[in-house]
C-alpha cells in the first residue's frame, strides 16, 4: 500500500517565478491538506482541498493556490516566489469529515533564490 | 501564528531513560495529535487523542491531555537512540486543519 508520495524532491527557482508541486494521496483517502515548514519551526497549514474543493484555508496570500484531481491528486502552485517561501512543503492525507490522523508525505524542498 | 507551544525546546537524555515532552495550547480542541519528524523530512504519527479522553498508549508512548489546563504530555520510556527527532503537537478543531507547536528537539546519546 502506498503511502503519501510528493514530487519532485527538491527544487531551486529564482524570485518572481511560478512553480507547481505534486501530491498523491494514500489510498482510500480523499482529503488533502498542504502545510508549509520554514527552518526549525513547525508546519503551517496552507490549505486543504476535498472533494476538488478548497475546504479550509489559512493564512497566505492569494500566490498560493491548489487544485485536487477526481483521483484526489492535488497541487500546489506559488505564483511571484519570494525568498521568504523558502522552505519544506508538505502534503498530508486524510479521510474527509474530519478528526482522523494525517499521513504525511516526504516533502518538497524548495529554494527561492 | 503558531497554537502551542512545546516545551522544552530541546531535551538530550541518554539510551534507556525516560522523555516527557510537554505541549500546551490556546483554544478548544476536537482532538490533539503527536508526530515526529526525523531530519527535516516528512512527519510520522504517532498518537491521536481525543478531547474526551485523559490518557492513551501506543507501545513505549503515553499521551496525557488535560483540557482544563489545555496542555498535553508525552511520555517515551526505555528510549532508543532512534527516537532522536523533532517531535510536535498538533490541535485539531475540526476539519483535519492541524495547528502545530514550534516542536521538541529529543536527542538520544547511545
Amino acid at each position: 500500500d502506498a503511502g503519501v508520495t510528493q514530487s519532485p524532491t527538491h527544487l531551486i527557482k529564482t524570485r518572481g517565478q511560478q512553480v507547481t508541486l505534486r501530491c498523491s494521496p494514500k489510498s482510500g483517502h480523499d482529503t488533502v491538506s498542504w502545510y508549509q515548514q520554514a527552518l526549525g519551526q513547525g508546519p503551517q497549514f496552507i490549505f486543504q482541498y476535498y472533494e476538488e474543493e478548497e475546504r479550509q484555508r489559512g493564512n497566505f496570500p492569494d500566490r498560493f493556490s491548489g487544485h485536487q484531481f477526481p483521483n484526489y491528486s492535488s497541487e500546489l502552485n506559488v505564483n511571484a516566489l519570494l525568498l521568504g517561501d523558502s522552505a519544506l512543503y508538505l502534503c498530508a492525507s486524510s479521510l474527509g469529515g474530519g478528526g482522523y490522523e494525517q499521513y504525511f508525505g516526504p516533502g518538497t524542498r524548495l529554494t527561492v533564490t | 501564528s503558531q497554537q502551542g507551544e512545546e516545551d522544552p525546546q530541546a531535551l538530550s537524555i541518554q539510551e534507556g531513560e525516560n522523555a516527557t515532552m510537554n505541549c500546551s495550547y490556546k483554544t478548544s480542541i476536537n482532538n490533539l495529535q503527536w508526530y515526529r519528524q526525523n531530519s527535516g523530512r516528512g512527519l510520522v504519527h504517532l498518537i491521536l487523542i481525543r478531547s474526551n479522553e485523559r490518557e492513551k498508549h501506543s507501545g513505549r508512548l503515553r499521551v496525557t491531555l488535560d483540557t482544563s489546563k489545555k496542555s498535553s504530555s508525552l511520555l517515551i520510556t526505555a528510549s532508543r537512540a532512534a527516537d532522536t527527532a523533532s517531535y510536535f503537537c498538533a490541535t485539531d478543531l475540526y476539519g483535519n486543519k492541524l495547528v502545530f507547536g514550534a516542536g521538541t528537539i529529543l536527542r538520544v546519546k547511545s
